[in-house]
């Protein structure tokens, strides 16, 4: 497989659950990002990691909880979510972290928080 | 403060027609500009960027875009449109004042050619 791919591609789960998202990246980078992606918004960052350190978390509630065992993946550990919480949840990659490399994104993940 | 603006929520154009989405950004020192593309049930895919240098950056799938400096703008443009160019479009800004490495994004336009 190639590029970015996440699993589960669809995700409905109950305010009580707990549920991970999973990304991996086969394109030999070593930064990684999850966004939200909800409609009609800009998309907004939630966590960067750079050769699987954290380097940004943009004040997301402690519900939400990243893992980066290693440089090709990255988990987002899911728990008591809201409804607004809702939304497509977006992986992506790129060369190390440069202020001039683009992004690339897997398919993302449509969560349902009912 | 840091934002890009993409004031069309919808662009309309006929095949075959020249096509423009519009971006302009507002972000201290030098910023790096990029487009990407998101099919329906797809992530974002890179476009294009620009770094330095000339101000007409092409892309992929025949797309262009123009930095211009004076009126802090960047955009998207392509000669022809194909119904296979409807999709949403995002322009995105970083700087090195955007908070490390923070991509900002704009909201999004959404193309649509008609036939």
């Amino acid at each position: 497989e190639t590029g970015v791919t996440q699993t589960p591609r669809h995700l409905v789960m109950g305010m009580t659950n707990k549920k991970s998202l999973k990304c991996e990246q086969h394109l030999g980078h070593n930064a990684m990002y999850w966004y939200k992606q909800s409609a009609k918004k800009p998309l907004e960052l939630m966590f960067v990691y750079n050769f699987k350190e954290q380097t940004e978390n943009n004040s997301v509630p402690s519900r939400f909880s990243p893992e980066c065992p290693n440089s090709s993946h990255l988990f987002l550990h899911l728990h008591t979510l809201q409804p607004e919480d809702s939304a497509l949840y977006l992986c992506a990659s790129s060369q190390p972290l440069q202020v001039s490399t683009e992004q690339f994104f897997g398919p993302g993940t449509r969560l349902t928080v009912l | 403060a840091q934002s890009v603006a993409q004031p069309e929520d919808q662009v309309n154009v006929a095949e075959g027609n020249p096509l423009t989405v519009k971006c302009t950004y507002s972000v201290s020192g030098n910023p790096y500009l990029f487009w990407y593309v998101q099919y329906p049930n797809r992530g974002l895919q890179f476009l294009l960027k620009y770094i330095t240098g000339d101000n007409l950056v092409k892309g992929s799938y025949g797309f262009e875009a123009e930095f211009n400096k004076s009126q802090t703008s960047f955009h998207l443009k392509k000669p022809s449109a194909l119904v296979s160019d409807s999709a949403l479009y995002f322009c995105a800004v970083r700087g090195l004042n955007t908070g490390g490495f923070k991509t900002i994004f704009g909201a999004g336009t959404r193309l649509f050619v008609k036939a």
